[in-house]
């Protein structure tokens, strides 16, 4: 089974502030999604990347978010400014042709 | 109509019994769906994918139905570890849309 390792598994942050999230994957993949769960609810589609863009992004996903792959393995997801509904946990994944997810990262804004 | 549906349950059954899941979804154009199992904070699980008509795994069992737009996981002789919450999810283009869970509680 494919493996993908999210770091950090817990961040705390202060409103406004700027967050990123990442996705290492064991193995070369093309195709990179984040999906995030607010806490008690349905695990929701942020993004999906396919050979380093953007192939489709939720209305979730507005400006305060982007994607990017900068060497070539990390997969990161920033969010410039914080707010308090983006707290949530945050899920990397990769398809082949199933998603297999990531541990998360739970991010708590205050 | 929501996307993908699922009854959040819980159900709450004793070892050894058999429980069934039903979820359903609006897109007809949707192939293919998963089974996912998510236990409490902690990121989904493939369980089952179900492609065609169905999908057995030892004491799972998924089918679909596309004629009335559901899919069903059906466990046999619950164990106290299956308790956790399925998800149902449905490929929509290159995403998977996913329903809310049914919490499943086996109890000794």
């Amino acid at each position: 089974e494919p493996e993908v390792t999210q770091t950090p598994s817990h961040q705390v942050t202060q409103m406004g502030q700027e967050v990123i999230l990442r996705c290492v994957p064991i193995s070369n993949h093309l195709y990179f999604y984040w999906y995030r769960q607010i806490l008690g609810q349905k695990v929701e589609f942020l993004v999906s990347f396919y050979n380093n863009e953007i192939s489709e992004k939720s209305e979730i996903f507005d400006d305060q978010f982007s994607v990017e792959r900068p060497d070539g393995s990390n997969f990161t997801l920033k969010i410039r400014s914080t707010k308090l509904e983006d707290s949530a946990m945050y899920f990397c994944a990769i398809r082949v042709p199933e998603a297999f997810f990531g541990q998360g990262t739970r991010l708590t804004v205050v | 109509r929501k996307e993908v549906e699922q009854d959040p349950g819980p159900f709450n059954v004793p070892e050894g019994a058999t429980v069934a899941f039903n979820c359903t979804y609006s897109n007809s154009a949707s192939q293919s769906f998963f089974w996912y199992r998510q236990d409490c904070r902690k990121e989904p699980k493939l369980l089952m994918s179900v492609y065609s008509s169905g999908n057995e795994d030892g004491r799972f069992t998924a089918q679909l139905n596309r004629a009335s737009q559901y899919i069903s996981l059906l466990i046999r002789d619950s164990k106290l570890s299956d308790s956790a919450t399925y998800l149902c999810a449905a490929q929509y283009g290159n995403k998977l849309v996913f329903g809310a869970g049914t919490i499943l509680r086996v109890k000794s």
